[in-house]
C-alpha cells in the first residue's frame, strides 16, 4: 500500500541527546514536510523539502536539522539545541507541481517525550 | 499576524444533526487552497475537503461541504449528518502560492464531541 511511514511511534529522550525520527514515503511524492504539535495547538512547519538534496527552514527550524538524500526519505534530527522537544511530530508529502490542488499527506506521527 | 483563524476551540453536536465549524483566513494573494483536515486521537492527519480560490462551486464530499464566502475571507466547513466517528479535531489550513513551495498555514482547531 502507498503511503507515509513515520518511526518509531513512541521515542523517549534524555535531556541532551540527539535524536532522529524517521519518516518515509513511497508515493513517488517530490515534497516532503516536518510539522510539530503541541497540545491542544495546530501543527507548525519545521523544515520542507521540495526536491532532493535541498531544503528550506519552516517557522521554527531552531533546534533541528533534516537532510533529503533520497526522494524517499526526510529524516528529522531533533537536537540538543531544542529547548522543548517534547511534542507530536508529523511528517507529511505532496506532489510538488501542478496546481494549487496539491493535498499533503500524513503519516501516523512520533511522540517525542524528553524525560 | 494570524492567517487562519478558527474560533471555536471546542464544539458539541447531537448525532444526526449537521454542525458548522468557522475557518477565517487573511491572505493578499489571488491564488490560494484552502483545506479541512480531520485528526482523531490516534494523531493522524486525515485530508477533508479542498477549496481553490477560483472555484465557483462550494466544494462538497460526500458528508462534507465548504461554505466559502471569498469576500468575507471565511471558509467553513459543514458536516452533515453527524456520526459518532466524527469526533475530532478540524484543522482548517491554506496554501498561499506567494512562492514555489506548497506549504500550509494551519488553524490552531476545533475540537468536535457528537453526543449519542
Amino acid at each position: 500500500d502507498g503511503g507515509i511511514t513515520q518511526s518509531p511511534k513512541y521515542l523517549f529522550r534524555k535531556e541532551g541527546q540527539n535524536v532522529t525520527l524517521s519518516c518515509e514515503q513511497n508515493l513517488n511524492h517530490d515534497a516532503m514536510y516536518w510539522y510539530r504539535q503541541d497540545p491542544g495547538q495546530g501543527l507548525r512547519l519545521i523544515y520542507y523539502s521540495q526536491i532532493v538534496n535541498d531544503f528550506q527552514k519552516g517557522d521554527i527550524a531552531e533546534g533541528y536539522s533534516v537532510s533529503r538524500e533520497k526522494k524517499e526519505s526526510f529524516p528529522l534530527t531533533v537536537t540538543s539545541a531544542q529547548k522543548n522537544p517534547t511534542a507530536f511530530y508529523l511528517c507529511a508529502s505532496s506532489m510538488a507541481s501542478g496546481g494549487s490542488y496539491n493535498e499533503q499527506f500524513f503519516g501516523p506521527g512520533t511522540r517525542l517525550t524528553v524525560l | 499576524a494570524q492567517k487562519i483563524t478558527q474560533t471555536q476551540p471546542g464544539m458539541f453536536v447531537q448525532e444526526k444533526e449537521a454542525v458548522t465549524l468557522d475557518c477565517t483566513y487573511d491572505t493578499s494573494d489571488q491564488s490560494y487552497g484552502l483545506f479541512w483536515y480531520k485528526q482523531p486521537s490516534s494523531g493522524e492527519m486525515i485530508f477533508l475537503i479542498y477549496q481553490g480560490s477560483y472555484d465557483e462551486q462550494n466544494a462538497t464530499e460526500g458528508r462534507y461541504s465548504l461554505n466559502f464566502q471569498k469576500a468575507r475571507k471565511s471558509a467553513n466547513l459543514v458536516i452533515s449528518a453527524s456520526q459518532l466517528g466524527d469526533s475530532a479535531m478540524y484543522f482548517c489550513a491554506m496554501r498561499e502560492h506567494t512562492d514555489s513551495s506548497y506549504k500550509l498555514i494551519f488553524g490552531s482547531g476545533t475540537r468536535l464531541l457528537v453526543r449519542p
